[in-house]
């Protein structure tokens, strides 16, 4: 079945620095990606929508200049937060749509702490 | 304003019984509904799931149904197993009209099979 690797799977940054996540899809081509940001005991909260080769699409009140979006190629996707703060410490999670299928694969998340 | 919601946030059952997971929705526009099972620190992994113009679909253990006049679906697991305890997430899309297919989560429950 289709595969999302998403690395790292936690990372611990100082505030003020950036930090890179990448979304893989490892077996198809996703035309598609979405970064998904989930705080304790709530629902995953759609950040972002990506389209290969085209600018990310941000849902209101998602900072497009603090979550960097890049889907520069159809297997690999990054979200780059810059001058992280510790509001941002969250789980981020990616994932990709293949083709016109509806169904979607989910990355394994990344749990972000800003120290 | 919660478009998805879960209202129940846990859900205990014991092994072999049915497992009966509710969810409702505000948007009349969601056409495409998807039940994802997620454990601590991982991404979420598909279960099922149910076009608007179905009321009934099924995959082994797991049946969604949709009652598309009160805006609300339902996962029955039965029988349940130990190793269904996991959060559920309910998520709805609008995939006609050319959209992106994005998700919106309900905040999930929580279900706990005891032995």
């Amino acid at each position: 079945g289709a595969v999302v690797s998403q690395h790292p799977s936690w990372v611990i940054c100082k505030s003020g620095t950036s930090v890179k996540i990448e979304c893989r899809s490892l077996d198809f081509q996703a035309t598609t990606m979405f970064w998904y940001r989930q705080f304790p005991k709530q629902s995953l909260m759609l950040m972002a929508t990506s389209n290969e080769g085209s600018k990310a699409t941000y849902e209101q009140g998602v900072e497009k200049d603090k979550f960097l979006i890049n889907h520069a190629s159809l297997t690999l996707s990054t979200l780059t937060v810059t001058s992280a703060h510790p509001e941002d410490s969250s789980f981020y999670i990616c994932s990709a749509r293949q083709g016109n299928n509806y169904g979607y694969t989910f990355g394994s998340g990344t749990r972000l702490t800003v120290v | 304003d919660q478009q998805v919601k879960q209202n129940s946030p846990s859900l205990s059952v014991q092994e072999g019984r049915i497992s009966i997971l509710n969810c409702d929705y505000t948007n009349s526009m969601f056409d495409y509904f998807l039940w994802y099972k997620k454990y601590p620190a991982e991404g979420p992994t598909f279960l099922i799931s149910i076009s608007s113009i179905k009321d009934k679909n099924e995959d082994g253990r797991f049946t969604v149904f949709l009652n598309k006049s009160a805006k609300h679906l339902s996962l029955h697991i039965v029988p349940s197993q130990p190793g269904d305890s996991a959060v559920y997430f309910c998520a709805a899309s609008v995939i006609s009209g050319g959209s992106n297919y994005k998700l919106t989560f309900g905040k999930g429950t929580l279900l706990t099979v005891n032995p």
